[in-house]
């Protein structure tokens, strides 16, 4: 069985301050993909990263970046100098590969950018 | 490209009547998949088609929900009867099958159907 753990349920920053949201996994697939998604009030659900698991290079892309450790099955997520329009629900999500790409979704992590 | 798109948007029905959720997917995408995310949780998958068939319904409450995907493209998710505890946001979302080599699938999701059961 699949399981993913956000344990921080709610996070508060002041503005332009860094801010690292953090995703526990567990599978017992050797090849599995890992997600995070971005939901703002509207509801939708915005793709942001996929990493497959036998990547573990971490990534950059602007002001977001994550860092992948296969050791401690952990993929958090960090976004630098935050903005107030990065205020939404962060969900992180685990799935199989080819034939199996159902998501298993953590909780989600409510973070909100105090101006 | 247009996105996943969904209707309505906001629906509030009394317990033990019926509501039908529509979805289309992003243009060529094979994969649909219904989640439902209730309040404060993560999305849970209710069903998943690849084109008109299902791939996996496990979690699909059979004795209420039904979805159907009649000619691969579109899909409806009907609830009937509804219960309170059906209130909830349902979200379609879309992937694209590439049948050759390791190509991961991205799922991309629509802005949900509200559910209210009052």
């Amino acid at each position: 069985a699949q399981k993913v753990t956000q344990a921080q349920t709610e996070i508060s920053v002041v503005e332009k301050e860094d801010v690292t949201l953090d995703c526990v996994y567990e599978t017992r697939d050797t090849t599995y993909y890992l997600f995070w998604y971005k939901q703002p009030p509207s509801g939708e659900l915005v793709f942001l990263i996929r990493r497959n698991s036998f990547d573990e290079q971490n990534e950059i892309s602007g002001r977001y970046s994550w860092n992948f450790q296969k050791s401690t099955s952990s993929f958090n997520f960090t976004i630098t100098a935050s903005q107030v329009v990065d205020s939404a629900v962060y969900f992180c999500a685990l799935s199989g590969f080819f034939g199996n790409e159902k998501l298993t979704f953590g909780t989600g992590t409510r973070l909100t950018i105090i101006p | 490209e247009a996105g996943v798109a969904q209707s309505p948007r906001y629906k509030i029905i009394e317990k033990r009547q019926s509501v039908a959720f529509w979805c289309n997917p992003i243009s060529g995408h094979a994969t649909l998949y219904w989640y439902q995310q209730i309040l404060g949780q993560g999305p849970k998958l209710l069903i998943q088609f690849q084109n008109n068939g299902v791939v996996d319904d496990s979690q699909l409450p059979k004795d209420r929900f039904s979805a159907e995907r009649l000619k691969g493209v579109d899909s409806t998710l009907k609830i009937q009867p509804a219960k309170l505890e059906d209130s909830a946001v349902y979200l379609c979302a879309s992937s694209f099958h590439q049948l050759t080599g390791l190509v991961g699938n991205t799922i991309y999701f629509g802005e949900g159907s509200w559910l209210t059961v009052v």
